[in-house]
């Protein structure tokens, strides 16, 4: 069974400042996708971010970045230049890649607020 | 992204009753639906896979007997909460994947259940 964990429950930051949220898994597969979800107030998930764990070219979106070590499993999101609407709950997931729909696993989430 | 809609978005009701909760792929033909349960201020947690035409596949500890799933079309999957308990009070989110894109998950916007 896969795991998730983020050890930060909340974290705040000031607006255009850059903030990273930490994210580890535990898994004994080699083909799989990590992603970061954002859920704000309207409870919406909306992917942020997906990292393919065959690439070893971390994924960028914009003002969103990871760092994904594999090897120490590790898929860390950094946001640069934050804005208030960055405000929301983040969760990391985890999916194995099977060829079909598979599940997500999610972290607990990491609680980011954005401040003037 | 592809789009899927929830409906209700809120729904109160007396316990004991039953609640009927749909799923809806608005623009692509879902061959998978996931349903998940959030409590306040926690993770998404997988309740339930259903393929198109099958029985869904429900994970340890889930009552397949009490929350009931149909994936009757590629388009639509419901929810029922049967003999409904304030326990059962939650957030339920649905997501769906397509054939091909089967890495990608598109999530409802959530239903809010509160049984008195």
């Amino acid at each position: 069974a896969q795991t998730v964990t983020q050890s930060q429950p909340e974290m705040s930051v000031q607006e255009a400042e850059t903030v990273t949220l930490s994210c580890t898994y535990d898994t004994s597969e080699n083909n799989y996708y990590l992603f970061w979800y954002k859920q704000p107030p309207s409870r919406q998930m909306i992917l942020v971010i997906r990292q393919e764990a065959y690439k070893q070219q971390n994924a960028t979106e914009n003002r969103f970045s990871v760092n994904f070590q594999k090897a120490a499993k590790s898929f860390s999101l950094k946001i640069s230049d934050s804005q208030l609407g960055d405000t929301a709950m983040y969760f990391c997931a985890f999916m194995k890649r099977t060829g079909t729909a598979s599940k997500l696993t999610f972290g607990t989430g990491t609680r980011l607020q954005v401040t003037l | 992204g592809a789009v899927v809609s929830q409906h209700p978005s809120r729904v109160i009701c007396k316990s004991g009753t039953s609640v009927k909760i749909e799923c809806r792929s608005l623009d692509f033909q879902a061959t998978t639906m996931f349903w998940y349960r959030q409590f306040p201020k926690q993770s998404l947690m997988l309740m339930a896979t259903s393929n198109e035409g099958s029985k869904a596949t429900y994970e340890q500890g889930v009552e397949k007997d009490k929350f009931l799933i149909n994936h009757a079309s590629l388009t639509l999957s419901t929810l029922t909460v049967t003999s409904a308990h304030p326990e059962d009070s939650s957030f339920y989110i649905c997501s769906g994947t397509g054939p091909l894109e089967t890495d990608t998950q598109y999530f409802g916007p959530g239903t809010r259940l509160t049984v008195l």
